[in-house]
């Protein structure tokens, strides 16, 4: 398997513009995670998915935010409209169907709004 | 609600001896897993060892090994024989076993490793 997968790697936008990240989890995990990684805050689990259902979505910051798993395979965060405090690393993550397993990260996508 | 306490900013030890980064957690679980990731300056996390709140023995993987002490609720990272490569951000994180695993990270600790 190849790993976690997410898209863009980098993304350089304009205030106000729509942003859209991607991920295709590993097949066969049920549980996928959104993080946002920033100096100042750390890691912050944002939402999180079990069998593409929304389990908990209380740290998405605002309704700018939203995320959907219409499939096992892929997922979506989108900001809009995006706001330059919005810059940070957004980690996908996913692992199996129990907390005994590792959950497995994709490379990030490095979000600069300008 | 669960959190994981990381206070340690930073972190300095001489190549190839031991270190311990700390990791306390406050949970109502019952039954719980705590997991540790490495952050190198590249940015990737790479899970380095788990520990499942259950488990007798301390959980050991290579060079990392897991100091669980469940009744002070403290699952410390210690890193024996430093190499030049641990220098990185490590972060500890602890999910609850169940239907729903959130899996909640610490603030993390940065670890630099001197030659």
């Amino acid at each position: 398997d190849a790993g976690v997968i997410q898209s863009p790697r980098h993304e350089v936008t304009e205030m106000g513009q729509e942003v859209t990240l991607r991920c295709k989890p590993i097949s066969g995990h049920d549980y996928l995670f959104w993080y946002r990684q920033t100096m100042m805050r750390g890691l912050e689990l944002l939402i999180y998915f079990n069998n593409n259902v929304p389990i908990d979505d209380s740290g998405m910051p605002e309704d700018r935010f939203s995320a959907k798993m219409p499939n096992a395979s892929f997922s979506t965060l989108k900001i809009q409209p995006s706001e330059p405090r919005d810059s940070a690393v957004y980690f996908c993550a996913s692992s199996r169907s129990t907390a005994n397993t590792e959950a497995f990260f994709g490379q990030g996508t490095r979000l600069t709004v300008v | 609600a669960q959190k994981i306490t990381q206070t340690q900013p930073g972190m300095f030890v001489q190549e190839k001896e031991a270190v311990t980064l700390d990791c306390t957690y406050d949970t109502s679980d019952q039954s719980y897993g705590l997991f540790w990731y490495k952050q190198p300056s590249s940015g990737e996390m790479i899970f380095l060892i788990y520990q499942g709140s259950y488990d007798e023995q301390n959980a050991t993987e290579g060079r990392y090994s897991l100091n669980f002490q469940k009744a002070r609720k403290s699952a410390n990272l210690v890193i024996s024989a430093s190499q030049l490569g641990d220098s990185a951000m490590y972060f500890c994180a602890m999910s609850p076993t169940g239907a729903n695993s959130k899996l909640t990270f610490g603030k993390g600790i940065t670890l630099s490793v001197r030659p």
